[in-house]
């Protein structure tokens, strides 16, 4: 039972490159949610979604963009990368609301 | 009105001491409040969590008490070890809203020393 698997760990972009992060939960949850953490900011929601095909914004989406065709997958599209979203990125599912399973994040760099 | 409030940001503690999170809300729609413990490189995993209709909860050595009146609610750590040192999250969910996201504290950094 892998939980919620996220890939890369590491990446480092270039200003105005493009990429996607990759979200997979094998747990059959319906939530899903893009968090980011940046230092002493805590976790800032972007993006979640309550089933597969439902998505919407969370609290800071500017720069970015979801999908989510299966209930596995919750990949984040990030378009034109900008060094504001240089951050740790946390992928979770749940199946109850609140009892959030985290991914290990994945470290983004924009230089 | 959304936002959940924590405090200290950073927190160093002997061995053996009781360590004390503090957290405050305002949105009174808020229902059920989980804490997280994050190592680092890790991503954060449930700790405990509290529904309002209780005033405390215990599980080992963590404890949280709730105060619905102040909307206030905090972690305690008693005997703290050095295997506790992790940033905390508090947090706060609309159990019955629509998202089911939760709205996170900014984190307290934990030190214990042995």
């Amino acid at each position: 039972n892998a939980g919620v698997t996220q890939t890369p760990k590491f990446r480092i972009l270039k200003i105005g490159q493009s990429m996607t992060l990759q979200c997979t939960q094998d747990m059959n949850h319906n939530y899903m949610y893009w968090y980011r953490q940046d230092p002493g900011m805590g976790l800032k929601l972007i993006y979640y979604s309550v089933g597969a095909g439902i998505t919407d914004k969370g609290e800071v989406p500017n720069g970015y963009n979801v999908s989510r065709s299966t209930t596995e997958d919750f990949p984040l599209r990030l378009e034109l990368a900008a060094p504001s979203q240089t951050s740790v990125y946390f992928c979770a599912s749940s199946l109850l609301r609140g009892f959030f399973t985290f991914g290990s994040g994945t470290r983004l760099t924009v230089v | 009105q959304q936002q959940v409030k924590q405090s200290p940001q950073s927190l160093i503690v002997q061995k053996g001491g009781i360590s004390i999170i503090n957290c405050a809300y305002e949105n009174t729609a808020f229902d059920y409040f989980p804490w997280y413990q994050q190592f680092p490189g890790k991503g954060p995993a449930l700790l405990i969590a509290i529904r309002p209709d209780v005033s405390e909860k215990k599980e080992g050595r963590f404890t949280i008490s709730f105060n619905k009146s102040a909307k206030q609610f905090s972690l305690h750590i008693m005997d703290s070890q050095p295997g506790d040192s992790a940033t905390y999250f508090c947090a706060a969910l609309n159990y019955g809203g629509s998202q089911g996201n939760l709205i996170f504290g900014k984190g307290t950094k934990l030190s214990v020393k042995p």
